[in-house]
C-alpha cells in the first residue's frame, strides 16, 4: 500500500479565514512533506518533518504553520491567506532521507482557492 | 531558475514509442526520478534510477541515464492515450530530502 490520503481535495477560503489541510501515510515513513504546486509548474518544497520533527522550513510565511501530531499525521494550518497563496498543496512522504531510500511518494493534493 | 531540463512538450502518435529527455547538473546525485501527473491530480513516482545504473526497465518504461553528459530519458513503449499527462523529471542533489524538478514535459497522446 502505497497511498498517501490527503483531505480536503478542494478548499475555498476567505483572506479573514483559518483552515487546515490533513495528511495520513500508513506506510511506516519518518518524513513527511509539504509542497505548493501552482498550475504548469513543478512542485517548491515548503516544509519537511522528520520523525515528528521540523527539519526544513523554506522560508515560508508565517500564515502558513505545519504540525506533525505523530508519525503518520501531518497537517497545514492556514491563516490570513492571500489569492497569490491559491495553489494545489501536495504532501508526500519517504521511509527516511532520499539518499538512502529513494522513494518519494505524493499524494493527490488539496487544491485550495483563496478569495 | 531549476538546475533540471527538460522539453516542454511532446506529440506522439497512439501505439509509438515517447521518448522524453532531461539534463540534470549535479554529478552527485544519488537518484534520479520520473513522476507522471494527470490533470487534476497529485504527482505519480513512476520509476526511479540509481546514479550507479546505466538503465532500469520496469514493463514499458525504460530509464536510460548517461552519467557523463548528465542526461536522463524515459522511454514509454506502446503508447496509450492513458499516458497523456505532465512528466516530472527529478534529482536529489545528494540532499536528504530536497529534489530539483524541472519544469515537466506535457506528453499529449493523438489517435
Amino acid at each position: 500500500d502505497t497511498e498517501v490520503t490527503q483531505t480536503p481535495k478542494h478548499l475555498v477560503m476567505g483572506m479573514t479565514n483559518k483552515k487546515s489541510l490533513k495528511c495520513e501515510q500508513h506506510m511506516g515513513h519518518r518524513a513527511m512533506y509539504w509542497y505548493k504546486q501552482k498550475a504548469k509548474k513543478p512542485p517548491e518544497l515548503m516544509f519537511v518533518y522528520s520523525y515528528e520533527k521540523l527539519s526544513i522550513n523554506e522560508s515560508v510565511p508565517s500564515r502558513f504553520s505545519p504540525e506533525c501530531p505523530n508519525s503518520s499525521l501531518l497537517n497545514l494550518h492556514l491563516h490570513a491567506l492571500q489569492p497569490e497563496d491559491s495553489a494545489l498543496y501536495l504532501c508526500a512522504s519517504s521511509h527516511g532521507v532520499l539518499t538512502a531510500t529513494g522513494e518519494l511518494f505524493f499524494g493527490e493534493g488539496s487544491r485550495l482557492t483563496v478569495l | 531558475g531549476e538546475d533540471v531540463e527538460q522539453s516542454l512538450f511532446l506529440s506522439v502518435r497512439e501505439g509509438d514509442s515517447s521518448v522524453i529527455n532531461c539534463t540534470y547538473t549535479d554529478s552527485s546525485s544519488t537518484y534520479l526520478y520520473w513522476y507522471k501527473q494527470e490533470p487534476g491530480a497529485g504527482l505519480q513516482l513512476l520509476t526511479y534510477i540509481f546514479s550507479n545504473m546505466d538503465m532500469k526497465q520496469d514493463q514499458r518504461l525504460t530509464v536510460l541515464l548517461n552519467k557523463k553528459d548528465k542526461h536522463l530519458s524515459l522511454r514509454i513503449a506502446d503508447t496509450q492515450t492513458g499516458d497523456s499527462a505532465i512528466y516530472f523529471c527529478a534529482e536529489n542533489l545528494f540532499s536528504d530530502y530536497k529534489l530539483s524538478f524541472g519544469a515537466g514535459t506535457t506528453v499529449t497522446v493523438r489517435a
